[in-house]
């Protein structure tokens, strides 16, 4: 368990809206990741963050933004939200060492 | 596009059954890993696999990594009720620019009946 949580961990928002999901870990982990679980997709990566202030995009970016100002925290940020955004988004965790990730408990997320 | 494909989709067992699921990918990996989610929470890792045809056991799970560190199998021996739930597994790419990041799989639902 690397202590990970999601906020909030659930939420109903109107198109066109912007909204903000919050990770907070305790690890102190240096990678983290931000995944949408859909039915018939599995996990896909939004975007990750390798560092402070270092942010790459993943394979489903579009549409999305993130930002880490501090170790702990990843924000993950719809800035125009759109009903196909509707899913579970999970965020997970790396420490560098070993390689395995840690995902916090998930965040519902409905647009309509 | 780096893609791993879980077979079966979903699989439905009495107790006491014995069952494989399949990960399958034409990329190389350098590790590939196990986890399972239940509903309402994220997955959990359950093994990591490294050396091409590695075995690694897990009381009544056993996990195989292909010699070509393409594709793997989880077997379950015995299934008991505890067992059910979303397996997926996760590649991590074998070029170190990607290494960071890992590509799954689309997951096998897992139902273990009494």
């Amino acid at each position: 368990d690397a202590g990970i949580t999601q906020s909030p961990r659930h939420k109903v928002t109107e198109t066109g809206t912007p909204v903000t999901l919050r990770c907070h870990q305790t690890e102190n982990h240096r990678y983290m990741y931000w995944y949408r679980q859909d039915p018939g997709h599995g996990l896909r990566l939004i975007h990750y963050s390798y560092g402070v202030k270092d942010t790459d995009k993943g394979e489903v970016s579009d549409g999305y933004s993130v930002s880490r100002s501090k170790t702990e925290d990843f924000l993950l940020t719809l800035e125009s939200a759109t009903s196909s955004q509707t899913s579970v988004y999970f965020c997970a965790t790396r420490d560098s060492r070993v390689g395995e990730q840690y995902f916090g408990p998930g965040t519902r997320l409905t647009v309509t | 596009t780096q893609l791993l494909e879980q077979s079966p989709q979903f699989l439905s067992i009495q107790e006491g059954e014995n069952l494989t699921v399949y990960c399958n990918s034409s990329s190389v990996f350098s590790s590939l890993q196990w986890y399972r989610q239940e509903p309402g929470e994220g997955p959990v890792l359950l093994v990591t696999v490294v050396t091409g045809g590695e075995v690694k056991k897990l009381k009544r799970l056993t996990f195989q990594f292909g010699d070509a560190r393409k594709d793997s199998s989880l077997h379950i021996t015995a299934a008991q009720t505890g067992d059910t739930g979303l397996y997926l597994c996760a590649g991590a790419s074998a070029y170190t620019g990607t290494a960071s990041k890992l590509t799954f799989g689309t997951g096998t639902r897992l139902q273990v009946t009494l």
